[in-house]
Parts: C-alpha cells; structure tokens; sequence
C-alpha cells in the first residue's frame, strides 16, 4: 500500500528554467506535507513544507503547491542551479502522527 | 547549525550477530525517529520515539529491533541478530515541536550484513 508516490523517477532540466516535482498521495488524514532534498552519502534535508490548510508556501526559489481535492502537491524551483541535483523526497504526516510517509524520490539533474 | 550524528558511518557484521547503531540527536528535540532505505528503495520508517518510549513503530520493527535513550543524549537502534535483508542505510532524525519545520537527519549509517 504505496499512500505516497512520486511517478517520475528522474527529471532533467536546463540551468535557469523551472523545476517541477509531483507527488501523489492516497491517505485523506495526511494533513502535513514536506520536502527533501538528499545528496548521496548524506541524509534527507528538509527544504519546505506546507500544511493541509494551506494550498501555497513559498521560501526563495522553492514554492510547494497542495491540490487537497486532487490529492497532489508539487514543488517548483525557479530558477533551477546545478547545485539542485539531488533526489527529492516527498513525505506526509497525518494528525497526531509523529512519522512521515516518504515518496520513492525523483533524481533531479539540472544542465549547466 | 545543529546536527544530528551518527556513528558509525559504515558497520560491517556477520549475520546473526547484534548491532548497535548510534545516534546523537539535537538537544532541545523531543520527537526521535529510525528510518532505513535499502539500496534503490524509498525511506522507510522504522520507529518514533516521545517521552522515553516507543509511540509507533512500523511491521519491519519486529522483536530483532530495540531502541534506546540510555543517558537523555544518545538514541540506539540494536538490531539483536541481523539477517541479510537489514542491509541498508539507517538514518535517525529528530524533530522538534511543530510538524511544519520537518526532520533533522543524520547522514546514516551504511550497514552490511554478510
């Protein structure tokens, strides 16, 4: 029972353009959504996060959109750097819920 | 910045033998976690830990699996005989109060069972 999923494995984009990462989840009483960001041999970085009562937060080049009713959130990073190559994991908590439910990552490689 | 640590960064171990993963976590977190990801798999949750005691744990948490908090700093994962499927990075992570600011984690401990 796979109640977060990333459906892309890998994206690759162009130093500059823009970045989208999407994430699906099944479970309605996931309430918290995160972002991160790994690099190999180190742990996940958390990069942003938004709750269930919002549908937009920003944080620099990184803005999280959450479609409740589509069950879908995204990540958007603009611009893109090459420093942004990474695995990007979308995780989900529900309420009263301490763990969080990670995606299966999506390698993103930006192109100078 | 705060960091989370773990030692070692790679355990080699014969199966059947017990390991004892370690981990400092941030010192004004109240939230502790275990996660593992066996190579080219997600991150899985292994374990949550509030108040001195387990508040969930996963089906992969079986009766092998034990943690600690033994002195209010450090926070153990013993896995008491290993098989070789518990091949896998292990990751600790805490938190905070306030879901929204996400984990901390540490940069794993790489352990291979032969």
């Amino acid at each position: 029972d796979q109640q977060v999923k990333q459906n892309s494995p890998s994206l690759s984009v162009q130093e500059g353009r823009i970045s989208i990462l999407n994430c699906d989840y099944t479970n309605s009483m996931f309430d918290y959504f995160l972002w991160y960001k790994k690099y190999p041999a180190e742990g996940p970085t958390f990069l942003i996060s938004i709750s269930s009562i919002k549908d937009k937060n920003e944080d620099g080049r990184f803005t999280v959109f959450l479609n409740k009713s589509a069950k879908h959130l995204s990540l958007h990073i603009v611009p893109s750097q090459p420093g942004d190559s990474a695995v990007y994991f979308c995780a989900a908590s529900g309420a009263n819920a301490g763990k969080s439910t990670f995606g299966d990552g999506t390698t993103l490689t930006v192109k100078p | 910045e705060p960091e989370v640590t773990q030692t070692p960064s790679h355990q080699v171990t014969q199966m059947g033998q017990e390991v004892i993963l370690r981990c400092v976590p941030i010192s004004n977190h109240l939230y502790f976690y275990w996660y593992r990801q066996i190579l080219g798999q997600k991150v899985e949750f292994l374990v949550s830990f509030y108040n001195n005691e387990i508040s969930e744990k996963s089906e992969i948490f079986d009766d092998q699996f034990s943690v600690e908090r033994p002195d209010g700093s450090n926070f153990t994962l013993k896995i008491r005989s290993t098989k070789l499927e518990d091949s896998a990075m292990y990751f600790c992570a805490s938190r905070g109060i306030g879901r929204l600011y996400g984990y901390t984690f540490g940069s794993g401990t790489r352990l291979t069972v032969v």
